[in-house]
């Protein structure tokens, strides 16, 4: 029930189109659900985050999309830039007085020139 | 301000020798935080401070592994003997708790282990 299900491990998108990548998970206690973004050689980034009392997160060309009743949540790149190849992962927590995020498994994003 | 930084950032070593990984969060943290990286496994929590106090190791893999927070400004991880399997890079995250923060995880640029 502490998983986070990351979905899919990669993905090959054209420059200019549209890179998502979903998450799900069980426990309904999760009310924090951040989105980190790694380039290789480097620690892992806070790129955008959400909490379940909206149901979307608009930062740029990121956007996250959070379906409380699904328990679902998914990360948009629009107009995709080489510049975003990177490791995306989810992740979840309980409160802001939890420490601990549970981590989905990493989406290897490759755009395309 | 200088984010967290971790020393060494290549260590290779033999088999049965001991390693210690070092990290300095971001001052005013008071959160600490060792992950363990792989291809197989992902990102792997291994354990975390608060205000120095170890809270949780339930993620550190064996006996072999330890970790100390001496003070606020520094962090260690020390695996005893090192094994081949311990190859990874390992990373020191730090966060602020408090009112008007955010859950927000600063992580450094890692440390690259192998073991021959």
């Amino acid at each position: 029930q502490q998983q986070v299900k990351q979905s899919p491990q990669s993905l090959i998108v054209q420059k200019g189109g549209i890179s998502i990548i979903n998450c799900a998970y069980e426990n309904t206690a999760f009310d924090y659900f951040p989105w980190y973004q790694q380039f290789p050689g480097k620690g892992p980034a806070l790129l955008i985050a959400i909490r379940p009392d909206v149901s979307e997160k608009k930062e740029g060309r990121f956007t996250i999309s959070f379906n409380k009743s699904a328990k679902q949540f998914s990360l948009h790149i629009m107009d995709s830039q080489p510049g975003d190849s990177a490791t995306y992962f989810c992740a979840a927590s309980i409160g802001s007085s939890n420490y601990q995020l549970i981590w989905g498994a990493g989406t290897k994003l490759i755009i395309k020139p | 301000d200088a984010g967290v930084i971790q020393s060494p950032r290549h260590e290779v070593t033999e088999m049965g020798q001991e390693v210690t990984l070092r990290c300095k969060p971001i001052s005013g943290h008071d959160y600490l935080f060792w992950y363990r990286q792989t291809m197989m496994r992902g990102l792997e929590l291994l354990i975390y401070f608060n205000n120095n106090v170890p809270i949780d190791d339930s993620g550190m893999p064996e006996d072999r592994f330890s970790a100390k927070m001496p003070n606020a400004s520094f962090s260690t991880l020390k695996i005893q003997p090192s094994e081949p399997r311990d190859s990874a890079v390992y990373f020191c995250a730090s966060r602020l708790y408090g009112a008007g923060t955010t859950d927000t995880q600063y992580f450094g640029p890692g440390t690259r282990l192998t073991v021959l």
